[in-house]
């Protein structure tokens, strides 16, 4: 009973460097979502997908890159990191339908020096 | 677009007692609203939702709601306090719209309970 699954659960970059990070999910959700939670700020989203082949802007896209090859993966890439990007992201998925649950992953806390 | 304003950063109460947090939305028609609950490293837990019909809705551990439109409020309440519900709360708040799947949430409550 897998769910949503992150990884990794902790990264250190320097500034500059690229990464991705992976979120996989077994519910044959539709839906999938990034979050970065910074203190004070509650969770801001970074990018959704309400399918494969299909991604969308939230609120805070700028610095991350997304796609949806299929239904279960949604990869989040960081291209050039920067200090700002220092958080802890949570990947969410659910059915389709804005009142549906989110199921959350346990979240990558990423630090970029 | 859509806002949620939760006004108490931390909340400290005894064990056993009554709980309320507070929340705040912005949006001109019926949202959508949630509260969900993080643990210490933990993902978010969803309590409960409202998007029609009664007002007050029950959740998981023992939480209610009571949606309350005239004052676009969704107040997280629990008659009694467990030490386990020590966490941070998250109000959210997301519409039937096109930007439906932009769920917004607050800043987040963090509950301290004292025993």
């Amino acid at each position: 009973n897998a769910g949503v699954t992150q990884t990794p659960k902790f990264q250190v970059l320097k500034t500059g460097q690229s990464m991705t990070l992976q979120c996989a999910q077994d519910m044959n959700h539709e839906y999938m979502s990034w979050y970065r939670q910074d203190p004070g700020m509650g969770l801001r989203l970074i990018h959704y997908s309400v399918g494969a082949g299909i991604t969308d802007q939230g609120e805070v896209p700028n610095g991350y890159n997304v796609s949806r090859s299929t239904t279960e993966d949604f990869p989040l890439r960081l291209l050039s990191a920067a200090p700002s990007q220092t958080s802890v992201y949570f990947c969410a998925s659910r059915r389709q339908g804005i009142n549906e649950k989110l199921f959350f992953g346990s979240g990558t806390q990423l630090s970029v020096l | 677009a859509q806002s949620v304003t939760q006004p108490d950063i931390h909340i400290t109460v005894s064990e056993g007692a009554s709980l309320e947090l507070r929340c705040n939305y912005s949006y001109g028609a019926t949202p959508y609203l949630f509260w969900y609950v993080q643990s210490p490293g933990q993902g978010l837990q969803l309590l409960l939702k409202y998007f029609s019909g009664d007002t007050l809705v029950q959740g998981i551990k023992g939480f209610e709601a009571e949606f309350k439109r005239s004052q676009s409020s969704f107040n997280l309440r629990k008659p009694s306090v467990h030490w386990s519900d020590a966490a941070e709360y998250f109000c959210a708040v997301g519409t039937s719209s096109n930007d439906g799947n932009k769920l917004v949430f607050g800043a987040g409550t963090i509950l301290r309970v004292k025993s």
